[in-house]
């Protein structure tokens, strides 16, 4: 099966600087690769996601970027502000089913 | 409704009581999972359905959590006889799938402690 591995568990950031997290995945037939946010006490919010027919995707302040060769793909949020502090988890999901892996979540700390 | 909304947000049994937990997916979409997760780390995978038929099962211990979804209920996750070790959070979550794509919305969780 599918096993996606994330990395850094914690990562600590000024404010305003640029955070970057990262995931590799296994099953080549993974194509759906979501991010998720979850803040102290609540459930996880889809943040962003890529499919495997591109290679970027922005939104605002945060993008993704996938690299289907070497199976592995990364968060990054500019101009970090106290309230992107949280847990993010990276997953993938293949087409041929319906089971979605998650990463084990980084712990962002932005400092003030 | 446009969240998924999972009840209770609290649930507290003494070991060996059973605990019911519910979970009311979006409208509209027809696959609903649960997920257990331990120290707000990993989740892990118990059961999925699409519409009331299990999809997939393999993360269950089957000899004492069961789940449903029936037509026109909140899909539900029972475990009986709890154990310490089935502390944890548990989410929900639903999606619609369109060909091979499709988004997983959750829950805000439901917090199980067993005594």
């Amino acid at each position: 099966g599918e096993n996606v591995e994330q990395h850094p568990s914690t990562l600590s950031v000024q404010e305003g600087d640029s955070a970057v997290i990262k995931c590799t995945y296994s099953d080549s037939a993974s194509n759906y690769f979501p991010w998720y946010k979850q803040e102290l006490g609540k459930g996880p919010q889809l943040i962003i996601d890529i499919r495997s027919n591109v290679g970027e995707k922005k939104d605002q302040r945060i993008a993704v970027t996938l690299n289907k060769t070497a199976k592995h793909f990364s968060l990054h949020i500019t101009e970090t502000q106290p309230e992107d502090s949280a847990v993010y988890f990276c997953a993938a999901k293949a087409y041929t089913g319906n089971q979605f892996y998650f990463g084990t979540g980084t712990s962002l700390t932005v400092i003030p | 409704g446009e969240e998924v909304a999972q009840t209770p947000k609290h649930l507290v049994r003494g070991e060996g009581q059973k605990a019911k937990l519910y979970c009311a997916p979006i409208k509209g979409h027809s696959y609903v999972f649960w997920y257990q997760q331990v120290l707000k780390n990993e989740f892990k995978f118990l059961i999925s359905f699409q519409n009331e038929n299990v999809f997939d099962e393999t993360g269950m211990p089957k000899e004492r959590f069961s789940a449903k979804c029936l037509p026109n209920s909140p899909c539900s996750l029972e475990i009986q006889a709890t154990k310490l070790e089935d502390s944890a959070v548990y989410f929900c979550a639903s999606g619609r799938w369109v060909g091979d794509t499709g988004e997983l919305f959750f829950g805000e969780g439901s917090r199980l402690t067993v005594l």
